[in-house]
């Protein structure tokens, strides 16, 4: 079945520093591809999606790339802000090429923490 | 204007005993998904309504989980006989039918004690 597999954490990074937190991906179909990320006392928000292969999604500075040949969505960024500090959640969705369910398989989930 | 809403933000209950939470979602979004967050997990998905019909319900763990949507908009959640090993946080989502982008709502922490 559908799966996702997320590098674990917790990551801790300087203020400035380059951030990459890998995500890979199982599917039998041709998903849509999300990062969601989920802030101190918040609920889950999209960060950013790709629908197809070798599309970018980007938002914040964040950037991740649907990378079919490597079943990849790595999440970078490439210089983090103690703002950034959160738990990140690699995500994906069967929705699409005739399927409408829609239901999300996500990653265990990557806390991350920056420092000043 | 207004997000999906979920009540209670937090319920403690006894083992045994009957809950229902409660989700609304987006007004005009005609897709409500149920998902449950374990501690140090990714949420896993329990049950979808598209309008009222629940279409899949796949993800549901047993028969103490139900849920409804009887008017398609508002869902609730009913876990009988509650266990120990239900404590999670329960999130609700909803979207347009045939997009992707799920919204989320905060979620309601369930303690079973």
């Amino acid at each position: 079945g559908d799966s996702v597999t997320q590098m674990e954490g917790p990551v801790t990074l300087s203020e400035e520093a380059f951030l990459t937190i890998n995500c890979t991906y199982t599917a039998t179909g041709y998903p849509s591809l999300f990062w969601y990320v989920q802030y101190p006392g918040e609920g889950l928000q999209l960060l950013l999606k790709a629908t197809k292969a070798d599309d970018k999604g980007s938002n914040k500075g964040f950037e991740a790339t649907y990378r079919k040949e490597t079943t990849s969505f790595h999440l970078e960024k490439g210089s983090v802000q103690v703002s950034d500090s959160a738990v990140y959640f690699c995500a994906l969705s069967d929705i699409g090429r005739g399927s409408t369910l829609g239901r999300l398989y996500f990653g265990r989930g990557t806390q991350l923490t920056v420092w000043p | 204007g207004a997000g999906v809403s979920q009540t209670p933000s937090n319920k403690v209950t006894e083992k045994g005993k009957y809950v229902e939470l409660r989700c609304d979602p987006i007004s005009g979004h005609t897709a409500l998904y149920w998902y449950r967050q374990s501690l140090g997990q990714g949420p896993e998905f329990l049950i979808y309504f598209q309008g009222t019909g629940a279409a899949d319900d796949s993800g549901l763990p047993n028969d103490r989980f139900f849920a409804v949507r009887p008017e398609g908009s508002v869902s609730t959640l009913k876990i009988q006989r509650t266990e120990r090993g239900d404590s999670a946080v329960y999130l609700c989502a909803s979207s347009f039918s045939g997009r992707n982008e799920q919204f989320f709502g905060p979620g309601t922490r369930l303690t079973v004690l």
